[in-house]
């Protein structure tokens, strides 16, 4: 069975400085999907970016980018120029080919500090 | 277009009791998957549905069931409510084609079982 692992219960950042979640995951796939989504205290899980297994780039969304190593099964996030507004959870998913079922870490939970 | 909707938003209920969550998909979205999210046990992959079936089950015991109805509208049903139920159970959407896609979350229904 597939598993993702965020190591990083909690993590803080000042205002306007980059910080990087981490996040691994297991599988003996080969195509699969990875995603970062975004829990702010409304509860609404928000999609923040999404890698393909296949794709050597990494992801990219204005401030957030990801750093994929597929033989280390590595997924992390980077968040640059972080704002008030980014403070949530942050969940790493795994979603395998062919399927509709997110396997999700345990979460990090990021505050910004002004 | 109009985001995932689910109703209801809040809901108490006592132990023994059963209760029916409503999701309502983005527009043009066929698949619906659900998830609990708990304190413990993080986010959950219950079950997903695709064209009124179900594709996809979780490691949930039977009184967890659900349907979608023609218009791609889900239920999921809850019987027998045990206090460990209590969570926020939030619904996804998918367009799916030839392979997976990103999952839209509604808001969730936090439910309460005393």
């Amino acid at each position: 069975a597939q598993t993702v692992t965020q190591s990083q219960p909690e993590m803080s950042v000042q205002e306007a400085e980059t910080v990087t979640l981490s996040c691994t995951y297991d599988t003996s796939e080969s195509d699969y999907y990875l995603f970062w989504y975004k829990q702010p205290p409304s509860r609404q899980m928000i999609l923040v970016i999404r890698q393909e297994a296949y794709k050597q780039q990494n992801a990219t969304e204005n401030r957030f980018s990801v750093n994929f190593q597929k033989a280390a099964k590595s997924f992390s996030l980077k968040i640059s120029d972080s704002q008030l507004g980014d403070a949530a959870m942050y969940f790493c998913a795994y979603l395998a080919q062919g399927a509709q079922k997110l396997v999700f870490g345990q979460g990090t939970r990021l505050t910004i500090n002004p | 277009k109009a985001g995932v909707t689910q109703t209801p938003r809040y809901l108490i209920k006592t132990r023994g009791q059963q209760v029916t969550l409503s999701c309502s998909p983005i527009s043009g979205h066929r698949s619906v998957s659900w998830y609990q999210q708990t304190p413990g046990q993080g986010l959950q992959f219950l079950f997903e549905y695709f064209s009124e079936t179900q594709r996809n089950k979780g490691n949930f015991p039977g009184r967890f069931s659900g349907r979608q109805f023609s218009n791609s509208r889900s239920e999921m049903n809850v019987s027998t409510l045990e206090l460990g139920d209590s969570a926020l159970y939030l619904c996804a959407s998918s367009f799916v084609t030839g392979g997976p896609t990103e999952q839209y979350f509604g808001p969730g229904t936090r439910l309460t079982v005393t």
